[in-house]
């Protein structure tokens, strides 16, 4: 069965202090795979997808990026955090032409 | 672009009652219709999805119809028990293929008393 993994769980950084957050998809070869962005209490968004290695597409442009290094790995970072970037950050994958689904989330707050 | 409007939260019953969020949406495309369910702390799960007009979509007691004159596809459930208690969202995709795309509503927290 395919699983989805999201790390950190949750993490509290301060402003203009780098970022890193990570996802590993196991159990599918070649999936499509994306991030969303949700804000406490807010709808979700879509910031980044990836259909291969190597190839991001932004969706959303929020100074932050995305990079895929391996098939089942995503990662998304910044340089310098923003208190605007606080939220919920979701993993989430796909087949071609299928449904989404998504990991557990990093709860980012930024102080 | 699309647009996805669903019922304002929050919305409370009581256990054994009816349940219906209104969803419309707006798209020049052909999308394919979703509901997902969040609980508190956790991503959003797939509850079902309609890719087809006219048709219906079901799990756990929860169905909506996909409405293409009405544009729209709301969810209903006959009785609802504490452990719907979640947040629901109504979305669209209509990219399909390289880029699911999902356009979300805005959620609708449902709280479920006994």
């Amino acid at each position: 069965a395919q699983t989805i993994h999201q790390w950190p769980v949750a993490e509290i950084k301060a402003v203009g202090s780098p970022l890193s957050l990570g996802c590993t998809i196991k159990g599918k070869s070649s999936p499509n795979l994306y991030w969303y962005w949700q804000a406490t209490g807010g709808t979700l968004q879509q910031l980044f997808y990836s259909i291969t290695v190597g190839q991001v597409e932004s969706v959303v442009q929020l100074n932050l990026s995305a990079s895929r290094p391996k098939d089942d790995q995503f990662i998304l970072s910044t340089e310098k955090l923003l208190l605007s970037h606080s939220g919920f950050y979701l993993c989430a994958w796909s087949l071609w032409d299928s449904e989404v689904f998504f990991g557990k989330g990093t709860r980012l707050t930024v102080v | 672009g699309d647009s996805v409007t669903q019922t304002e939260g929050p919305v409370t019953l009581s256990e054994g009652t009816s349940l219906t969020v209104n969803c419309s949406y707006e798209t020049k495309q052909y999308p394919t219709l979703f509901w997902y369910v969040q609980y508190p702390g956790e991503g959003p799960q797939l509850l079902f999805k309609v890719p087809k007009a006219n048709e219906k979509g079901s799990n756990r007691g929860f169905e909506a119809t996909y409405n293409k004159e009405a544009t729209s596809f709301h969810l209903q459930k006959a009785s609802v028990q504490e452990s719907d208690s979640a947040v629901y969202y109504c979305a669209l995709s209509d990219q399909g293929g390289s880029n699911a795309k999902l356009t979300f509503g805005k959620g609708t927290k449902l709280s479920v008393k006994s």
